[in-house]
């Protein structure tokens, strides 16, 4: 079966730095997505990653391991308005999204 | 640009009603989605399209129907409500396999 991990919940600091983790199995790899969705609101992008490596944009990084099906997002910097999920999503050999639950980040003062 | 626009917001829905979730996007984009998000779950795929005239299914078609006529619409049809359809129903589109896919606002229907 196809599956995707990522914890439930996490909790930061305001100005502190977290890192989330994604782990998956899945039926082939044609990228991974990182989405950011805040609650009662849709999900919006984040970050792509299709090869192996640190791909960074802003106070954003997200790094891939394809040989470990491993991905995590990297968040620097907090602020109050980062409490949001973050949404792991792998794109298997048919090209249809696979999603992980998320992880519910609350940021603290 | 509107980007995906979605209706209704919120819906109530009574057991074996039946009802359709309009979907619409301004991108010009080939491929179309829905979803639904239940609590603690990650999103499933319901149907999607390549384009216009062509749909496929995905994770979990079963109580639902879809059309492409247009490039810009994707209306999601439920037909006999049941109380597992209950959930957040979002649509989504791409320019291709690959791509960003923007979402719309969504549509939370409760089914009782």
């Amino acid at each position: 079966g196809q599956n995707i991990d990522q914890p439930t919940e996490m909790t930061a600091t305001e100005g502190a730095i977290v890192q989330i983790n994604c782990t998956y199995q899945t039926s082939g790899f044609n990228g991974l997505f990182w989405y950011q969705q805040h609650a009662g609101e849709a999900p919006t992008f984040l970050s792509y990653n299709v090869l192996d490596g640190l791909e960074e944009k802003g106070r954003f990084s997200s790094f891939l391991s394809r040989s470990k099906g491993y991905s995590y997002l990297l968040l620097k910097e907090l602020q109050m308005k980062d409490s949001a999920s973050y949404l792991c999503a792998v794109e298997d050999s048919n090209y249809q999204l696979i999603w992980g639950a998320g992880t519910k980040l609350i940021i603290k003062p | 640009n509107a980007g995906v626009t979605q209706t209704p917001k919120f819906r109530i829905l009574k057991i074996g009603q039946s009802m359709t979730l309009q979907c619409a996007q301004d991108m010009n984009h080939n491929y179309m989605y829905w979803y639904r998000q239940d609590p603690g779950m990650g999103l499933k795929l319901i149907y999607y399209s390549v384009g216009a005239g062509i749909t496929d299914k995905g994770e979990v078609p079963n109580g639902y129907n879809v059309s492409r006529s247009t490039t810009e619409d994707f209306p999601l049809r439920l037909e006999l409500a049941a109380p597992s359809q209950t959930s957040v129903y979002f649509c989504a589109s791409s320019r291709a396999e690959q791509e960003t896919q923007y979402f719309g606002p969504g549509t939370r229907l409760l089914v009782l």
